[in-house]
């Protein structure tokens, strides 16, 4: 069963422009939240991270935004550069021992 | 600072040979443990965790095992190959209630 969704398997954005990738989670014990961009053939390397006391965390171009209500959080690269085309990944935690991870979105940043 | 060595990065095995794939942490204590495998569609699938040495839990029935024979080793393992272990094996560590940190991963071919 999966606890943690990605809806969208791609996304295409042009250079500059907003790049949101959006994340659902189905236990509403989760209560750290993350993103991993990953490269082919290579580990995921970490990315942002909220806590679930938190709504909004940013760090320059990244920002995750967390709504519990909806158990939704979303990723947004603003301005989106050609360098961002990777999987994305969500992943999501409630003991801080466990992550469980989505399905990744594809993100092509077109120049 | 701390780094994570996973080996080796691809691997050929033919069906029915045994497996064994070996990741170590340097520059942590008694960190917590994870085998990780990306799969089409489902994203990274968590294998297996460890809190401790000797200490391993299993979230997916499969041909896969694990061990921790010391603390800042981990080893995955399989008795006999089957064609549909083939995948991208990724180690990583934490240290609970952070982000995880992942090796470069093993691919590995079942033939």
């Amino acid at each position: 069963d999966q606890q943690v969704k990605q809806n969208s398997p791609s996304l295409s954005v042009q250079e500059g422009r907003i790049s949101i990738l959006n994340c659902d989670y189905t236990n509403s014990m989760f209560d750290y939240f993350l993103w991993y961009k990953k490269y082919p053939a290579e580990g995921p390397t970490f990315l942002i991270s909220i806590s679930s006391i938190k709504d909004k965390n940013e760090d320059g171009r990244f920002t995750v935004f967390l709504n519990k209500s909806a158990k939704h959080l979303s990723l947004h690269i603003v301005p989106s550069q050609p360098g961002d085309s990777a999987v994305y990944f969500c992943a999501a935690s409630y003991t801080g021992n466990q992550f469980y991870f989505g399905t990744g979105t594809s993100l092509t940043v077109i120049p | 600072s701390q780094t994570i060595h996973q080996w080796p990065a691809t691997l050929v095995q033919p069906v029915g040979s045994p497996l064994s794939l070996e990741c170590t942490v340097e520059g942590t204590s008694n960190p917590n443990l994870y085998w990780y495998r990306q799969a089409a569609g489902r994203g990274l699938q968590l294998l297996f965790y460890s809190v401790g040495i000797g200490q391993i839990s299993s979230e997916v029935p499969q041909n896969l095992s694990a061990s921790r024979p010391q603390d800042r080793q981990f080893i995955l393992s399989s008795k006999k190959l089957l064609l549909s272990d083939s995948g991208f094996y990724l180690c990583a560590w934490g240290t609970g209630g952070a982000e995880a940190f992942f090796g470069q991963g093993t691919r590995l071919t079942v033939v």
